[in-house]
Order: structure tokens, then sequence, then C-alpha cells
């Protein structure tokens, strides 16, 4: 089983729908959990942390599950600037801090 | 304004040589890294630092070397030993010691092999 894994998309959605992704982890003692966006040919940058009471910032809902061992991300309302792919990103405890496994990143399409 | 700069954004080289990947920060952060992404997949590490002078090799080490003499430089040298060179090239930093501190990204150099 692959250390992170996630949905293996491509979600093709309409402006407005409402999506959700979700993150597998393998490492039960993992202790914090980033989901970053990419958007093409560009570096990724930091969407959200997650937090395990889990967060919300605007259409954006992170969720995370340890007793599953998975998070999530909702977007809401979506937009056509939300095609992008996303990464979840996991920082496993027992090993170097400073050392995060990404997963394989999850695309989504906004379609008009 | 505090951020990592890479340098070039494109580079083409000939099989058999060896090129140097220039990776600069000023956010002041411990831990740097080397990624490699290919089209379609996710992100690889080929190395990382937490110090200066010292480094580990990733997921994907051969064929690429570092050095981490300065905080705020972390170079990557792909050698003529690595097969398939031909990727898309980030670095990264964070401030190290804290679990909860996300990874910033430079904005990454495309390598293709002529």
């Amino acid at each position: 089983r692959k250390e992170v894994e996630q949905d293996p998309g491509p979600f093709n959605v309409p402006e407005g729908a409402t999506v959700a992704f979700n993150c597998t982890y393998s490492n039960s003692a993992s202790q914090s959990f980033f989901w970053y966006r990419q958007d093409c040919r560009k570096e990724p940058k930091l969407l959200m942390s997650v937090y395990s009471s889990g967060n919300e910032d605007g259409r954006f809902t992170a969720q995370l599950n340890r007793a599953s061992q998975y998070i999530s991300l909702l977007i809401r309302d979506s937009k056509l600037s939300d095609s992008a792919t996303y990464l979840c990103v996991v920082n496993p405890f027992g090993t170097s801090y400073d050392k995060v496994i990404f997963g394989p990143g999850t695309s989504l399409s906004v379609i008009p | 304004d505090g951020g990592i700069t890479q340098s070039p954004k494109y580079l083409f080289r000939k099989e058999g040589q060896n090129v140097t990947l220039s990776c600069e920060q000023n956010l002041n952060h411990d831990a740097m890294y080397w990624y490699r992404q290919d089209p379609g997949q996710g992100l690889r590490l080929i190395y990382y630092s937490q110090i200066v002078n010292d480094f580990q090799k990733g997921d994907i080490a051969e064929g690429y070397s570092v050095s981490r003499e300065k905080k705020e430089s972390f170079p990557l040298t792909v050698t003529s030993a690595q097969k398939n060179p031909t990727a898309f090239y980030l670095c990264a930093s964070r401030l190290s010691g804290s679990i909860s501190d996300e990874q910033f990204f430079g904005p990454g150099t495309r390598l293709t092999v002529l």
C-alpha cells in the first residue's frame, strides 16, 4: 500500500457544483496534513492545513478522520478558477519531521 | 519580499553533460528539498537537507548530487548517470522543527535533455 493515496480523478464538474476529494494515508502516527493546489506547469501552493477538528476557508472545507486514516477536501460552488490538481500531503510522525509525503494528486476541471 | 528562487526556468542539456540547478531562499528556513515531477505524476523526493553541510537521499537520489554550504542555497546537479533526466524540478524549503509547518516552493526548472 502506498503511503499516501488519492482519488484518481480526473473530476470534471460544472460551475457551481460541490466536489469532494479523498486522501488516505498508511502511517497511523502521522501528525500533520495539508492540501496543496498545483496549476498546470506551476509550483504547488498551500491551500489549507488540516487540523484535527476540521477547518473551513470560504468555499473550502478540510476534514480529518484519524480512525479511518483519511482526509478530505470539499469545494462548494466550484469556480472555473478552481481547475487545478490538488495534492494531499502528510507529515508522518516517527520519521524525520522534515520529510513529508506527497500524494499523486487529483485533477479537477470546472466546466462552464 | 521573502521567497524561493530557482534558475534557470528552462534548461536544455545534451546527453552526457552534467548540469546544475540553482535554488536560493531568503526565508531563513533550515530545511530544503529537491523534488522531481514527471508529466501527470506526483512529486518524488530527490534529496533533502535539514541543516548546513548535511543532506539525506530521498526516494530517487541516483544520478543526482547536492551540496548545502550555505543556509540559503541548495543546488542540485543532474549528472550524466541520471538515465532519464527530462522533468520538472522543484525546490522547496520549510521551517525545521515543527511538524505543522508547510513547505514553500520555488517556481521550478524545466530540464530537457536533447
